[in-house]
């Protein structure tokens, strides 16, 4: 059982560029969310999406777009890459947004130079 | 804004001792909290969940939660060197606001459990 699964692993762009984080999660969950994670800053969360159809504004939305393609896959597109989005993304998934368990994915790590 | 505090550390132990992570909330309606495992370079890992005032025991895990002060707890019995790591605690505050339902996480703390 893979449970969420994220591509690529590593990927370092130029200012301007732009890109796509994918994930895909195997356990049937509902709600399925992008977290990016900085020295200091602990884990901040992107967006969400509670349920297949919706998505949602986290707290550090500014400069990326999301898309619930299904059930399954939820990406994280990066329109014009910025240094300051240079972090560590973490997709997650949980059966429900309230009182359940999240669980991970490896995470991305991207520089943007 | 609601929040959730951790030392940051590091807290370090010697093998065979008891480690203790605290964590507090400001959300008193805080419903859900969980704790979570995260080595270097890798991704948080669940390692324990807690609903409800009191303990709950798994393993050489215990999570302790006391809703009225608003704190809640990790021990590690008997820590070995594989426990080292930076430990996330993780709150799913009250059902109420734009973002119920979403966790919010503490900074971590790294425990270095040394031989």
């Amino acid at each position: 059982n893979a449970g969420v699964t994220q591509t690529p692993k590593f990927q370092v762009l130029k200012t301007g560029q732009s890109m796509t984080l994918q994930c895909a999660q195997d356990m049937n969950h509902n709600s399925m969310y992008w977290y990016r994670q900085d020295p200091g800053m602990g884990l901040r969360l992107i967006y969400y999406s509670a349920s297949e159809g919706t998505t949602d504004k986290g707290e550090v939305p500014n400069g990326y777009n999301v898309s619930r393609l299904n059930k399954r896959e939820f990406s994280l597109r990066l329109e014009s890459a910025a240094p300051s989005q240079t972090s560590v993304y973490f997709c997650a998934s949980s059966e429900g947004r309230l009182n359940t368990e999240a669980f991970f994915g490896q995470g991305t790590r991207l520089t943007v130079v | 804004q609601k929040e959730v505090e951790q030392n940051s550390g590091p807290l370090s132990v010697p093998e065979g001792a008891i480690a203790s992570l605290n964590c507090t909330y400001s959300d008193r309606g805080s419903q859900s909290f969980f704790w979570y495992r995260q080595y270097s370079g890798k991704s948080p890992e669940l390692i324990m969940s807690i609903y409800s005032n009191g303990d709950k025991e798994d393993g050489r895990f215990t999570a302790q939660l006391n809703k009225a002060s608003q704190y809640v707890s990790l021990l590690i019995r008997d820590s070995q060197p594989s426990d080292s790591a930076t430990y996330l605690c993780a709150v799913n505050p009250s059902n109420y606001g734009g973002s119920q339902g979403n966790l919010i996480f503490g900074k971590g703390t790294k425990l270095s459990v040394k031989p």
